[in-house]
């Protein structure tokens, strides 16, 4: 049973540019969070996603940042015009049910680098 | 907002010493949550408590949690070098909360 899958590992975007990653939750799993994890801080819940539905989103910046949850495919985090201090990891985790249940599983994160 | 403070923020040991690394709450503790993270890596989850005076144990790592104190507890015995990593705590901020906090981890070095 495959783990919770983030992808790519790695990004490079120049300042301006788009960054688009991707969480794949584990087999079964209909909840995922999302969290950013910046150079020597903590880390930090974004937002929270149901099959296409956005539950919680009381961490996301207001300018910028969107995320989805589509019927079919890949959760997504999209971050629009970066700037140098989207830099960070970004980690995502899948629950089979809402959180403060159940265990969650995290992501091995997307490491955001903002040229 | 929930607030975490783990302590210490580092901790360096010789192979086969015991060591406890604590998670303090500024707010009630509805439930606690234990990751290890190798350095450039995701998490991997250790341990959950829910109930005061909770503890638990997974091969020589044992968590406890005490509400009273709205401090948990992680305590390593013998410890070795796979045991090294920064250890994070994590905390609902209310009863079925979405969003957890984290503290900003301890990181333990483990010396052959």
């Amino acid at each position: 049973n495959a783990g919770v899958m983030q992808n790519p590992r790695h990004l490079v975007r120049r300042r301006g540019q788009e960054a688009r990653l991707r969480c794949s939750p584990m087999k079964g799993h209909s909840h995922v969070y999302w969290y950013r994890q910046l150079p020597e801080e903590g880390l930090k819940f974004m937002v929270y996603l149901q099959k296409e539905n956005i539950i919680d989103e009381s961490g996301m910046p207001k300018e910028r940042f969107s995320a989805e949850f589509p019927k079919e495919g890949p959760s997504i985090l999209r971050i629009q015009q970066v700037v140098r201090g989207d830099s960070a990891a970004y980690f995502c985790a899948s629950s089979p049910e809402r959180w403060g249940d159940y265990e969650q599983y995290f992501g091995p994160g997307t490491r955001l680098t903002v040229t | 907002s929930q607030e975490l403070e783990q302590s210490p923020q580092s901790l360096i040991v010789q192979e086969g010493k015991n060591l406890t690394i604590n998670c303090t709450s500024s707010k009630t503790l509805y439930g606690l949550y234990w990751y290890k993270q190798k350095y450039g890596e995701g998490l991997i989850f250790l341990m959950m408590l829910q109930k005061g005076g909770e503890e638990k144990s997974h091969e020589k790592i044992t968590a406890k949690l005490d509400e009273k104190k709205q401090q948990s507890s992680l305590h390593i015995t013998a410890s070795q070098p796979s045991h090294a990593g920064i250890y994070l705590c994590g905390a609902p901020d209310q009863t079925g909360a979405n969003n957890l906090f984290f503290g900003t981890g301890t990181r333990l070095t483990v010396i052959p």
